[in-house]
């Protein structure tokens, strides 16, 4: 399995409060990707990385930042949490040039967030 | 853009039934394919992928054959098991910069014994 792991991996919080996901890999892997998971929506890409200090937006990217100052960890940050922020969140890696598997990504086990 | 659509669950089968998951996609070019499979309380992982026209991934005595003149990447397996019981998720990495993933809505399979 990918060294990826995800913290925390369960969180309640308030609406209007800041979160921070953190995600990281030993892989060293060049890509991180952030996806949230809802009912019937499958996986949505929110933001992902392609470098240190690069990163850009994904499909549902509104009320979401990242960071990544180092290649092994990609933080997610909810500026002031929504309800309709409710989701399971992946983050996943990828290595373009991983040959063969280049084209894979790779999941961390997922953190459950709750916006009450 | 690209798009991913699958069959919407839940799929109950009995166990050494036959399992059929559809999947269809829309995308610019020649995307490589995929399924991955989420286990309860788990992350995705792959289960099979294809990269060209023709191409049949398979694992874990699963299969799905990459046709472009359906654009489909159906998802079959001969005799289900209890253990099979998952979340499945077709996918496509099209022509993008980012090795993106573009995912269907997910199938939830349901193997009784």
């Amino acid at each position: 399995d990918a060294g990826i792991t995800q913290s925390p991996r369960h969180k309640v919080t308030e609406t209007g409060t800041p979160v921070t996901l953190r995600c990281h890999q030993t892989e060293n892997h060049r890509y991180m990707y952030w996806y949230r998971q809802d009912p019937g929506h499958g996986l949505r890409l929110i933001h992902y990385s392609y470098g240190v200090k690069d990163t850009d937006k994904g499909e549902v990217s509104d009320g979401y930042s990242v960071s990544r100052s180092k290649t092994e960890d990609f933080l997610l940050t909810l500026e002031s949490a929504t309800s309709s922020q409710t989701s399971v969140y992946f983050c996943a890696i990828s290595d373009p040039s991983g040959g063969k598997r280049g084209d894979e990504q790779f999941f961390g086990p997922g953190t459950r967030l709750t916006v009450l | 853009g690209d798009s991913v659509t699958q069959m919407e669950g839940p799929v109950t089968l009995s166990e050494e039934a036959f399992l059929t998951i559809n999947c269809t996609y829309t995308a610019t070019g020649y995307p490589s394919l995929f399924w991955y499979v989420q286990y309860p309380g788990e992350g995705l992982q792959l289960l099979l992928k294809a990269t060209k026209a023709d191409d049949k991934g398979s694992n874990k005595g699963f299969e799905a054959t990459y046709r472009k003149e359906t654009t489909s990447f159906h998802l079959e397996k001969g005799s289900v098991q209890v253990s099979d019981s998952a979340v499945y998720f077709c996918a496509l990495r099209g022509r993008n910069a980012g090795n993106m993933l573009t995912f269907g809505g997910g199938t939830r399979l349901m193997v009784k014994p």
